[in-house]
């Protein structure tokens, strides 16, 4: 099955500083590889994704990037500021009998200092 | 409003005791999801179901029980069997056909007493 690997676990950034999140999956069938935010004591959120046929996605602040010969994908956050403190979680899946089941990463705690 | 609901947010469990988590969703959505959340663990997937009166066992469903009896609700019971049940559940829904996306309702704690 597929594996989801996510570094770092823990990243502590100053406001406005960039925050880099990179995750790595084993199977080279998945396509789809979502990132989702998780506030505490919330359920998580997707914040953005991306397929297989794109190397690069951006929403405001916010890009993913994807680099399918390596098997690797990263979330880019510029100017942070202290409301993108949150868990953030990769995740890589792919269509199997109508159903995407995406594997999660361990999530990444980003912590944002005014 | 549309969404998913879980209930109750805290559950306790007694030695021996089956307990069961609520998950509704008016989202319309065909397939429904149970996650377990242990710190540092990520996401991991218990039961999942794509339609109504079938389901199938995700990574970690030993101990767990579920049914899907109507399109709106998939409940989970944590059984008797599994030793370890402390932890943050995590219901979620999606319509696959059009949209890879998961909505998750806001999850309950469940802890032994």
């Amino acid at each position: 099955g597929e594996n989801v690997e996510q570094h770092p676990s823990t990243l502590s950034v100053q406001e406005g500083d960039s925050a880099v999140i990179k995750c790595t999956y084993s199977d080279s069938a998945s396509n789809y590889f979502p990132w989702y935010k998780q506030e505490l004591g919330k359920g998580p959120q997707l914040i953005i994704d991306i397929r297989s046929n794109v190397g690069e996605k951006k929403d405001q602040r916010i890009a993913v990037t994807l680099n399918k010969t390596a098997k690797h994908f990263s979330l880019h956050i510029t100017e942070t500021q202290p409301e993108d403190s949150a868990v953030y979680f990769c995740a890589a899946s792919y269509a199997s009998g109508g159903s995407y089941i995406p594997t999660f990463g361990r999530g990444t705690s980003l912590i944002v200092h005014p | 409003d549309g969404g998913i609901t879980q209930s109750p947010k805290y559950l306790f469990r007694k030695e021996g005791q089956n307990v069961t988590l609520s998950c509704e969703q008016n989202l319309n959505h065909d397939a429904m999801y149970w996650y377990r959340q242990d710190p540092g663990q990520g996401l991991r997937l218990i039961y999942y179901s794509q339609i109504v009166n079938d389901f199938q066992k995700g990574d970690i469903a030993e101990g767990y029980s579920v049914s899907r009896e109507k399109k709106e609700s998939f409940p989970l019971t944590v059984t008797s069997a599994q030793k370890n049940p402390t932890a943050f559940y995590l219901c979620a829904s999606s319509r696959p056909a059009t949209n890879e996306k998961l909505f998750f309702g806001s999850g309950t704690q469940l802890s032994v007493l």
